[in-house]
């Protein structure tokens, strides 16, 4: 069975600040990783993923996140957090070659403050 | 190109009632998931579509069903309604061909059982 864990309910940043969301996971086999945020009454909007190579991963609006086989990580993060960054953001893991559905983490909420 | 859209949005049933949701998919792609989404609970599988054939099914009772129609289009079908349906119900659409395909989310219905 494949999990995932978001350890932290809830980050503060102020703005202007780098900010990390932490992930860990258990798959068997290779693990597919992804990031997806998620804003008040919308839904799911993907961020970045990673499959294979480069274990620093480039996404959209300005997010990278690190793999880290050995720890089993997946941290998302960003140099310098806005404003507009708040919201939920969820990890989500699937093992090469398995099913196609997504196991995700249970949520991080982000706010940053002014 | 057009996103995923969700119809409705809202829905407020009573207990054994039972209710369709209506999901298109982005054009092109074949493969239609759905999740359900609780405070408590978090995003869960329920199943997925691919050519309309069910490929995978997460562990949820009989009372939820769903198809995919020739043009992808996907309903989800909940029978004798409980409480506890009550949720964020999300569908994602992806090419449903090769291996590394991230979802791409609707805005979701929000069903309310009283």
């Amino acid at each position: 069975a494949q999990s995932v864990a978001q350890p932290e309910d809830q980050v503060n940043v102020a703005e202007g600040n780098p900010l990390t969301v932490k992930c860990t996971y258990s798959v068997s086999g290779n693990p597919y990783l992804f990031w997806y945020v998620q804003y008040p009454n919308r839904g799911l909007q993907f961020l970045l993923k990673y499959i294979t190579g480069d274990n620093l991963v480039k996404g959209s609006y300005g997010f990278e996140a690190e793999f880290n086989k050995s720890q089993t990580s997946f941290h998302l993060k960003k140099p310098s957090a806005l404003v507009s960054d708040s919201a939920l953001y969820f990890c989500a893991v699937r093992a090469s070659g398995s099913a196609r559905q997504l196991t995700f983490g249970s949520g991080t909420q982000l706010t940053v403050l002014p | 190109k057009a996103g995923v859209t969700q119809t409705p949005r809202y829905l407020i049933k009573t207990r054994g009632q039972q209710v369709t949701l209506s999901c298109s998919p982005i054009s092109g792609h074949r493969s239609v998931s759905w999740y359900q989404q609780t405070p408590g609970q978090g995003l869960q599988f329920l199943f997925e579509y691919f050519s309309e054939t069910q490929r995978n099914k997460g562990n949820f009772p009989g009372r939820f069903s769903g198809r995919q129609f020739s043009n992808s289009r996907s309903e989800m079908n909940v029978s004798t309604l409980e409480l506890g349906d009550s949720a964020l119900y999300l569908c994602a659409s992806s090419s449903g061909q090769g291996d590394v395909n991230e979802q791409f989310f609707g805005p979701g219905t929000r069903l309310t059982v009283l």
